[in-house]
């Protein structure tokens, strides 16, 4: 079946040391997303890419970067900038250009950094 | 801004009970709006979205959604909660250069149901 893998589903860290959180689709859409998810707040848009080679800054894109190398793969890294890097990372992909292609999500990585 | 309110944190009804999750949204434009459902350290799945047309729409396991332009609101309902149901719904708008894939969350609203 078709979707969103990513991994791990648990990943510790030790403050100050950079992570890297993996994301890779099947679906052969074109956009991916990185949202992360904290308690009572919703999900906040961090990266995006509609196209290979090619992403844009979402609203809280500090701290993080990305890499769009292959369609089906959008790696995020936590850096070491990143003030707040605990929480719950959903990675999410779609067709764009398409009104009946909804957000398709992973199963998400919970980061705690300690 | 375009924004998303979902007035309550959360909510318990018994099995069985009807349900209302609402959700006001903030958009200049005609938006695209949408309900996910989300379990416990799970993703989000889409359950009904809306784009244009009818204004009651109607989604998976028996939810459906009205939009109501007046009220800049999107109200999910259900009208026989299963306990299956529990787990954290998010209204969410469709926003951006990105258009309607670009979506902004709302908070959610957590349900609980007692059997």
């Amino acid at each position: 079946d078709g979707g969103i893998t990513q991994s791990p589903k648990y990943l510790f860290r030790k403050e100050g040391q950079n992570v890297t959180l993996s994301c890779e689709q099947n679906l052969n859409h074109d956009a991916m997303y990185w949202y992360r998810q904290d308690p009572g707040q919703g999900l906040r848009l961090i990266y995006y890419s509609q196209i290979v080679n090619d992403f844009q800054k979402g609203d809280i894109a500090e701290g993080y970067s990305v890499s769009r190398e292959k369609k089906e793969s959008f790696p995020l890294t936590v850096t070491s900038a990143q003030k707040n890097p605990t929480a719950f990372y959903l990675c999410a992909s779609s067709r764009i250009l398409d009104r009946n292609s909804p957000l398709h999500f992973g199963n998400g990585t919970r980061l705690t950094v300690t | 801004a375009q924004s998303v309110t979902q007035p309550d944190i959360h909510i318990t009804v018994s099995e069985g009970a009807s349900l209302e999750l609402r959700c006001n949204y903030s958009y200049g434009a005609t938006p695209y709006l949408f309900w996910y459902v989300q379990s416990p350290g799970q993703g989000l799945q889409l359950l009904l979205k809306y784009f244009s047309g009818d204004t009651l729409v109607q989604g998976i396991k028996g939810f459906e959604a009205e939009f109501k332009r007046s009220q800049s609101s999107f109200n999910l309902r259900k009208p026989s909660v299963h306990w299956s149901d529990a787990a954290e719904y998010f209204c969410a708008v469709g926003a951006g250069s990105g258009g309607y894939n670009k979506l902004i969350f709302g908070a959610g609203t957590r349900l609980a149901v007692h059997p």
